[in-house]
């Protein structure tokens, strides 16, 4: 069955500092892998998916097989990162079919 | 821009009644899920489907149930509403294509008493 582990619930640091939100997997088949988040009072949104590769409001994830992780970065955080985020994983040949979530991290940015 | 209604954002029942949660979405998706969510415990799926009619458990399916009779309406059901099922619940639709990311509503926060 697959699993996916945040093991921080709560993340603190200041302004300027380097952020690693993390996230680890259990999947034997082909994982897609995504980030979202929920800026307070907003709905939960897409962040980034692995499959693009690409960089979100400065925050960067790579899918690394032999570790099973796809940990979450942001070389400097900002106050308006202050939010959670929540790794999912999807089994279904990418169509979303069905996302499992991890249990969410809240990241707090202090000035 | 996709759109993802959730009929209540905030709703109090008595233990024993019929709930039911709706949710519509704007853009044609074919596929609509129902999570909950809990501190702590993050996002679970109750059910899903991926076609008008069609429907499937998800994680935790128990105590509820879901109605498809329309491509752009998913509702949720309580069949007799317990404390243990206060919480937020979010409405989310998505595209089959390859990748297409999930769209949430903006939740509906029951509390049952």
């Amino acid at each position: 069955a697959q699993r996916v582990t945040q093991p921080e619930k709560l993340l603190s640091v200041f302004k300027g500092a380097p952020v690693e939100l993390k996230c680890n997997y259990s999947y034997s088949g082909s994982p897609e892998l995504f980030w979202y988040v929920q800026y307070s009072r907003q709905r939960l949104q897409l962040l980034l998916r692995h499959i693009s590769r690409e960089s979100i409001k400065g925050f960067t994830a790579d899918l690394n097989k032999g570790e099973t992780s796809f940990h979450l970065k942001k070389p400097f955080a900002q106050e308006e990162d202050s939010a959670m985020y929540y790794c999912a994983l999807s089994t279904s040949g990418g169509s979303n079919y069905k996302l499992t979530f991890g249990k969410g991290t809240l990241l707090t940015v202090n000035p | 821009d996709v759109k993802v209604t959730q009929s209540s954002r905030y709703l109090v029942k008595r233990t024993g009644e019929k709930v039911f949660l709706e949710c519509v979405q704007d853009m044609d998706h074919e596929n609509m899920f129902w999570y909950r969510q809990d501190p702590g415990l993050g996002l679970r799926l109750i059910y899903f489907s991926y076609d008008v009619k069609m429907k499937e458990k998800g994680d935790i399916p128990e105590g509820y149930s879901v109605s498809r009779e329309k491509k752009e309406r998913f509702s949720l059901i309580l069949e007799s509403a317990s404390t243990n099922q206060t919480s937020m619940y979010l409405c989310a639709s998505s595209s089959v294509q390859g990748n297409s990311p999930l769209h949430f509503g903006n939740g509906t926060r029951l509390t049952v008493t």
